[in-house]
């Protein structure tokens, strides 16, 4: 499975983009990025994935670099209930296991 | 959107008994699910993948015979930790793919074992 590498922390200002880094530089062509977060206490919240085409949803944007070795998730307008630990995953493809890393606490300031 | 569920929420119980832990697709059904266990300020570790209609398969150092899965049906895959010890207190969080590959977590369990 590819390894992710992202910042154990980041502080965000209430209001302005959160912009989280994740490195995958072992990703194969055909494995997606998936990325998650995790508010104490609770379980993982899914938020976007994909391959190799940014996307977009209500909840953030997921930018891909071209050979795919990078992402970076957008939030467009932190809120403080942005307030967690967020996890960038990439599962293979044979057997879909989810393996989590150590995630990016990030920390939205008011 | 998907919905999976966990039963129960937190469970307190003594040493040397036996914890069951449901969970179950609301409205998907899911061949797979996976269990995770999560300490204090550390990441999920996955414990093992539950398969609808066979032998789970686990991660190299859990114990088989500790953490008992069963996948009956499509919907609901249920974690059994046996003659838990205060070690085995933690906090168990289960998983289901979706058509479409993305997972979707229950709200976890939270084992205490006095």
């Amino acid at each position: 499975d590819a390894k992710t590498t992202q910042p154990p922390s980041m502080d965000c200002a209430e209001g302005r983009a959160a912009n989280l880094p994740c490195n995958h530089s072992t990703i194969s062509g055909n494995e997606y990025v998936y990325w998650y977060r995790q508010i104490h206490s609770q379980g993982p919240q899914y938020i976007i994935h994909g391959l190799k085409n940014n996307e977009t949803n209500e909840m953030a944007s997921l930018i891909i670099t071209e050979d795919r070795k990078s992402s970076t998730l957008i939030l467009p307008h932190a809120t403080l209930r942005d307030t967690a630990v967020y996890y960038c995953i990439v599962p293979p493809n044979t057997g879909n296991q989810f393996y989590f890393g150590t995630g990016t606490s990030l920390t939205v300031i008011p | 959107g998907a919905v999976v569920s966990q039963h129960p929420s937190w469970v307190i119980c003594k040493s040397g008994t036996s914890v069951k832990i449901e969970c179950r697709s609301l409205d998907f059904q899911a061949t797979t699910m996976f269990w995770y266990r999560q300490f204090p300020k550390q990441s999920l570790m996955l414990m093992a993948t539950s398969n609808e209609g066979s032998k789970a398969t686990y991660e190299q150092g859990v114990e088989k015979d500790k953490f008992l899965i069963n996948h009956a049906s499509l919907t609901l895959s249920t974690l059994t930790v046996t003659s838990a010890h205060p070690e085995d207190s933690s906090f168990y969080i289960c998983s289901a793919i979706r058509e479409g590959g993305a997972a979707f977590f229950g709200q976890g369990t939270r084992l205490t074992v006095v």
